[in-house]
């Protein structure tokens, strides 16, 4: 079966700081992989996903994200941290017959101190 | 933009009672899907359906189920809720196996 492991529970950056957020997935064929962010009592908003191609894929708010194969990592990158980016961060592998459902990774919180 | 919308963002019920929680999409997407969230456990899929009148478990689907009678719609039951059913609840759609979108979410409460 398909699963999402996000080994940080808690992450602790300074405002500036560069930021990698874990993500390890386990599924048998090519992933549908995505990176979601939740702002305090919100819904999820996606920031960016992976179908296929270019394994360093793009995202808002100045995110990125790296797919490793051979290590089974879909990581989380941003250069340089805001405070508004202090959130919950939840990696997801699509699954079933059609990949139209998601596993989600159990969550990062991200702090950021001034 | 997409919008996907909650009957509610607070509700406390009393255990035993009858609980409906209702979302509503406006992108006429064909999946639609109900997920619990708890602290430390991330977002467990409930119920979801692909289409009008059809529905497929998730990973935890005991003590729920689910409506879908029109393509906008997807409602979530509790036919006699439990202390334990007190979570966020989360609803999203979406197109073919693409992106899922995400309601605000529902606080339920139950006491």
């Amino acid at each position: 079966a398909q699963s999402v492991t996000q080994p940080d529970i808690h992450i602790t950056v300074s405002e500036g700081a560069s930021l990698e957020l874990r993500c390890n997935y386990s599924y048998g064929a090519t992933p549908y992989l995505f990176w979601y962010v939740q702002s305090p009592g919100q819904g999820l908003q996606l920031l960016l996903k992976y179908f296929s191609g270019d394994t360093l894929v793009q995202g808002i708010k100045g995110f990125e994200a790296e797919f490793k194969r051979s290590q089974s990592s879909f990581n989380l990158r941003k250069p340089s941290v805001h405070w508004s980016d202090a959130a919950e961060y939840f990696c997801a592998v699509g699954a079933g017959e059609y990949g139209n459902k998601l596993v989600f990774g159990a969550g990062t919180i991200l702090r950021v101190k001034s | 933009d997409v919008k996907v919308t909650q009957s509610s963002r607070y509700l406390v019920k009393r255990t035993g009672e009858k609980v409906f929680l209702e979302c509503v999409q406006d992108m006429d997407h064909e999946n639609m899907f109900w997920y619990r969230q708890d602290p430390g456990l991330g977002l467990r899929l409930i119920y979801f359906s692909y289409d009008v009148k059809m529905k497929e478990k998730g990973d935890i689907p005991e003590g729920y189920s689910v409506s879908r009678e029109k393509k906008e719609r997807f409602s979530l039951i509790l036919e006699s809720a439990s202390t334990n059913q007190t979570s966020m609840y989360l609803c999203a759609s979406s197109f073919r196996n693409n992106e899922q979108f995400f309601g605000p979410g529902t606080r339920l409460t139950v006491l």
